[in-house]
């Protein structure tokens, strides 16, 4: 257990809204990851960060943003919510004592855009 | 930019039967690749391989990759109905990234 916490674990919203999902860890490792998850694309990263106020773009970034102003928070925006971002979300970690890639992942976040 | 392609897409097999899945990449740097099963949730982690040729296993789980001919195969002997999932590649180069494939869907009945 990697103590992980996403919320919301589920959302229900609207076209236009502007959505946060808040991705929680309790060790304080510096990389923290969110990935989407869709039928037949299978995860793709959408942002990631080595610290605090440093993150990088991921292959599927448009449409999204992200912040980390504590180390244990990595904070997911959809500043307008569209229907191609309803989506299954996984907040993901790299411990800090590992440097062969393997990633721990929360419980993720199921987003459904109307 | 890093690809992994994995097949098949998906396997309806009986228990007991042997599977064997496939996964290829393109990846710039290469650190490792590794497997995860995914269930309802989250994935889980089942191997990391990092050298060629080196056979990780775990139970009825193994795993070897080759980095000259740039693939991996997870076999599973003796399949259960506990088997079923989706079973997903993944490859770590630059920048502390896992690409992943879209993954396997393996079915397992009795």
């Amino acid at each position: 257990d990697a103590g992980i916490t996403q919320s919301p674990r589920h959302k229900v919203t609207e076209t236009g809204t502007p959505v946060t999902l808040r991705c929680h860890q309790t060790e304080n490792h510096r990389y923290m990851y969110w990935y989407r998850q869709d039928p037949g694309h299978g995860l793709r990263l959408i942002h990631y960060s080595y610290g605090v106020k440093d993150t990088d773009k991921g292959e599927v970034s448009d449409g999204y943003s992200v912040s980390r102003s504590k180390t244990e928070d990595f904070l997911l925006t959809l500043e307008s919510a569209t229907s191609s971002q309803t989506s299954v979300y996984f907040c993901a970690i790299r411990k800090d004592s590992q440097n062969t890639g393997e990633l721990f992942f929360g419980e993720g976040s199921r987003l459904t855009v109307l | 930019e890093d690809k992994v392609v994995q097949s098949p897409l998906s396997l309806v097999v009986h228990e007991g039967d042997t599977v064997t899945l496939n996964c290829s990449y393109e990846v710039t740097n290469f650190r490792s690749l590794l497997w995860y099963k995914q269930e309802k949730k989250a994935p889980t982690f089942l191997f990391m391989l990092t050298s060629s040729g080196i056979e990780k296993k775990s139970g009825r789980l193994s795993s070897i990759l080759d980095k000259k001919e740039l693939f991996s195969i997870l076999n599973i002997t003796a399949t259960q109905t506990g088997d079923s999932a989706i079973y997903l590649c993944a490859v770590s180069g630059t920048a502390s990234k896992l690409t992943f494939g879209t993954g396997t869907r393996l079915q397992v009945t009795l």
